[in-house]
């Protein structure tokens, strides 16, 4: 069965590094999604992304965050200088076509973040 | 008034039990409804989705919509040690295709052997 998959599923960093989170969607999806839970908590709306542009986006994506989908198959979350309340589990999410018989989101397994 | 409530639990019965899982929600613009389950540090894996009121039934879980109250639940048959996680109601408003997913906390669930 076809899944979301994402790398690393660890990773850690520095405060004020840049990571790129790398997640490759569901091969026919066509809308594209982060979120983050932090530990205990609920899991939040980042961002989505479709037609190689953002959709939307929560007032936590700020302009230390960017998507990106460079070549067609992967979707990557960049944060540029990362503080210690990015400490979370981010998830990757795709989509297909949004019909209404179809308009469910595939999560991919995570990459914890710990910024130290 | 959060737009998701869910009950974090813990919710604790024996195996066999039926169980039942609920939430509500404040806006009225949802209009799909989703129930995930979500192992330690893992993702999310969606069991049940739903569109406007009514009931749906698939194996062993049922998940029902009462638009009118504002209100879903999941039901849990014959329920086993394997369905022990944390359930994550979902919805969203499907305004536009590619809208976004609100989540309530998460209701951890332990069956009992």
């Amino acid at each position: 069965e076809p899944e979301v998959t994402q790398t690393p599923s660890h990773q850690v960093t520095q405060m004020g590094q840049e990571v790129i989170l790398r997640c490759v969607p569901i091969s026919n999806h066509l809308y594209f999604y982060w979120y983050r839970q932090i530990l205990g908590q609920k899991v939040e709306f980042l961002v989505s992304f479709y037609n190689n542009e953002i959709s939307e986006k929560s007032e936590i994506f700020d302009d230390q965050f960017s998507v990106e989908r460079p070549d067609g198959s992967n979707f990557t979350l960049k944060i540029r200088s990362t503080k210690l309340e990015d400490s979370a589990m981010y998830f990757c999410a795709s989509k297909d076509s949004g019909t209404r018989s179809t308009d469910t989101q595939y999560f991919g397994p995570g990459t914890r973040l710990t910024v130290l | 008034q959060k737009e998701v409530e869910q009950d974090p639990g813990p919710l604790s019965v024996p195996e066999g039990a039926i169980v039942s899982l609920n939430c509500t929600y404040s806006n009225s613009a949802f209009q799909y409804f989703m129930w995930y389950r979500q192992y330690s540090r893992k993702g999310p894996e969606l069991l049940m989705y739903t569109y406007s009121s009514g009931n749906k039934e698939d194996g062993r879980f049922t998940a029902q919509v009462d638009k009118s109250s504002k209100y879903i639940s999941l039901f849990i048959r014959d329920s086993q040690p394997s369905d022990s996680a944390t359930y994550l109601c979902a919805m969203s408003s499907g305004y536009s295709s590619a809208s976004k997913i609100i989540f309530g906390s998460g209701t951890r669930l332990s069956i009992r052997p």
